[in-house]
């Protein structure tokens, strides 16, 4: 079984650009989340899919970070327009259930310049 | 790697011996606790979990450990090989969605 999936995997981009990330969760998922951390910092929540609905979107840090997962499958973080803070690494993770083991993909590491 | 200027705590062990990584958690309504490892240049990956309900648990060469009195929580690895070599990450949950990560602990092992 394919674990969950994410392109690219480096994206470098200058300040003021936009950039999209995609994630493809494990089949059959219905959660996927993503999570990213930036220099120095820990790991933190963005936001949480349930199919394609939106249902904690708590962790996203300001209107320029936009998530969609069109149809329940696989799921795309838009930043428009990035800011040399945004960069770091974005991990997305998919499990079964909202409060079932939560599986990582590879991550994408994103540069602002 | 991606832990560039993210400074850990780092546990040096030799190649065979035990190895302990600690985490203290923030939250006492926290029911839900995992251990991930993540390699570089890769996610993190699911290592083992436990509920609040138990305070051990075991699987293949690692262990945890719970004490919800102190609000903490250890991972033991048994006979560390070089493979082993990685950061590892304590995460807790409140039975919510998000996961709340502890900074790390990279674990160094040498022959």
């Amino acid at each position: 079984e394919a674990g969950v999936t994410q392109f690219p995997s480096h994206s470098v981009i200058e300040k003021g650009q936009t950039v999209t990330l995609r994630c493809d969760p494990i089949s059959g998922h219905d959660n996927l989340y993503w999570y990213r951390r930036v220099m120095g910092k820990e790991i933190k929540f963005l936001l949480h899919f349930v199919k394609e609905s939106k249902q904690d979107e708590s962790g996203m840090p300001n209107n320029r970070f936009l998530a969609e997962r069109t149809g329940g499958t696989y799921s795309t973080l838009k930043v428009q327009p990035a800011e040399l803070e945004d960069s770091g690494v974005y991990f997305c993770a998919s499990s079964q259930g909202p409060t079932d083991t939560q599986y990582f993909g590879p991550g994408t590491r994103l540069t602002v310049l | 790697g991606e832990s560039v200027g993210l400074h850990l705590p780092t546990l040096s062990v030799q190649e065979g011996d035990n190895s302990i990584i600690n985490c203290a958690y923030s939250n006492s309504a926290s029911d839900y606790f995992i251990w991930y490892k993540q390699e570089s240049g890769k996610g993190p990956q699911f290592i083992i979990d436990i509920r609040s309900n138990m305070d051990k648990r075991q699987g293949q060469r690692v262990t945890v450990l719970l004490n919800k009195t102190v609000k903490h929580l250890s991972l033991q690895i048994a006979a560390t090989q070089p493979g082993d070599s990685a950061v590892y990450f304590c995460a807790e949950n409140m039975n919510t969605d998000k996961l709340i990560f502890g900074t790390g602990t990279r674990l160094q092992v040498f022959p």
